[in-house]
């Protein structure tokens, strides 16, 4: 069965650190979208790509990068964490111009100490 | 970009009670999707519901688009309803979901 995997579900890391943060689908699904989750915010987007090769920013951008090499994975990157990105982290695909499909990963909690 | 506020924020309720979540939004939206999230933390779609009245269940929905609101309504409710009730709505012109802040329901038994 296609799915959307994302790892790993729970990390503690350094300030200053980098870490990346994986989600891969198997749905083949051209749009992938990485959320963070925080309490009273609901889901704001980090970073989007509509296939290989495109990326844009979302709303929370600051601090994080994403690179798109193949159609089934999203890596998020902090380039140097801080403890207020200390959030859930969701990963989203989906397969075109609506939201029908829209599928969500399991989440990654990340702790930066 | 489109807000979308969702209350009340908090919302205890008594087993077998019913309620009433609401979600409104500040623009035309080409769809709006209520999820349910769990304790374990996964985001489970309930309903797409961009118009109109849809039910599933105990549970049902819905969306005035003219007027930029959605309700949710869930009926005798039971403690399996517990969990964080959101509202996302999706515009075409970018095929993203933007989220509401979220309705936190526990269901006493």
């Amino acid at each position: 069965d296609a799915e959307i995997t994302q790892s790993p579900r729970h990390k503690i890391t350094e300030t200053g650190r980098q870490v990346t943060l994986a989600c891969h689908q198997t749905w083949n699904h051209n749009n992938m979208f990485w959320y963070r989750q925080d309490l009273g915010h609901g889901l704001r987007l980090i970073h989007y790509s509509y296939g290989v090769q495109d990326t844009n920013k979302g709303e929370v951008s600051d601090g994080y990068s994403v690179s798109r090499s193949n159609t089934e994975d999203l890596p998020l990157t902090l380039e140097s964490a801080a403890s207020s990105q200390t959030s859930v982290y969701f990963c989203a695909s989906s397969p075109g111009t609506d939201n029908y499909g829209y599928t969500f990963g399991s989440g990654t909690r990340l702790t930066v100490v | 970009g489109i807000q979308v506020e969702q209350s009340p924020p908090d919302l205890i309720l008594q087993e077998g009670a019913n309620s009433t979540l609401r979600c409104n939004f500040s623009d035309s939206v080409n769809n709006l999707q209520w999820f349910h999230q769990n304790p374990w933390g996964q985001l489970i779609n309930l309903f797409y519901i961009p118009s109109g009245t849809k039910q599933n269940g105990r549970l049902s929905a819905t969306t005035v688009a003219t007027e930029r609101y959605s309700l949710l309504y869930i009926s005798s409710s039971q403690t399996t309803d517990s969990g964080v009730y959101f509202c996302a709505v999706f515009t075409s012109n970018d095929y993203k979901l933007s989220f509401g802040a979220g309705t936190t329901v526990t269901v006493r038994a």
